[in-house]
């Protein structure tokens, strides 16, 4: 079956620092990847997404890129700020684009 | 732009209660999910459905039913509330076809007491 495993946290950094989320998938056929992101007290966003092998899905500053050889889709963010804390989420949609599958959430804490 | 809208932000129901909750969106999408969510569980699908009065169960199921009369609209329905069934309850809508996001509703926070 389809699955998204994502990277535990918290993760706490301090302004300016590099940043890295991990997720990893499994599915069948060729499904498309995308990164939320929840800010205290409200739904999910969209943040990025990429929908084929080799795709970079960009956003704010945040890139990851679809990898079907690792199946993976690494969150990266070069310079963090303190207002990107809030909790991340990877998820994919499988290819009939009917099961929206999330990762756990990673939890980012960003100091000045 | 999408919206998603959740009938109530929080809600507090009593053991026993029969409880629903409503999710309207306003793009014409096809799909639509009930989720809850739980500190260290993430994101978990109770049910979701893809047209008018079809439904599929997800990964959580049990306690729960849904509605689904109207496009528009997608209704959550706990027949019996239990203080486990105390979370955080997101809804989205999409699009049914490949490559397309979720669209989410602000959240229900529900305490069952």
């Amino acid at each position: 079956g389809n699955s998204v495993t994502q990277m535990e946290g918290p993760v706490t950094l301090s302004e300016e620092a590099f940043l890295t989320i991990n997720c990893t998938y499994t599915a069948t056929g060729y499904p498309s990847l995308f990164w939320y992101v929840q800010y205290p007290g409200e739904g999910l966003q969209l943040l990025l997404k990429a929908t084929k092998a080799d795709d970079k899905g960009s956003n704010k500053g945040f890139e990851a890129t679809y990898r079907k050889e690792t199946t993976s889709f690494h969150l990266e963010k070069g310079s963090v700020q303190v207002s990107d804390s809030a909790v991340y989420f990877c998820a994919l949609l499988n290819q009939a684009g009917t099961a929206l599958i999330f990762g756990k959430g990673t939890t980012l804490s960003v100091s000045s | 732009d999408v919206k998603v809208t959740q009938s109530s932000r929080y809600l507090v129901k009593r053991t026993g209660e029969k409880v629903f909750l409503e999710c309207v969106q306003d793009m014409d999408h096809e799909n639509m999910f009930w989720y809850r969510q739980d500190p260290g569980l993430g994101l978990r699908l109770i049910y979701f459905s893809y047209d008018v009065k079809m439904k599929e169960k997800g990964d959580i199921p049990e306690g729960y039913s849904v509605s689904r009369e109207k496009k528009e609209r997608f209704s959550l329905i706990l027949e019996s509330a239990s203080t486990n069934q105390t979370s955080m309850y997101l809804c989205a809508s999409s699009f049914r076809r490949m490559n397309t996001e979720a669209f989410f509703g602000q959240g229900t926070r529900l305490t069952v007491v």
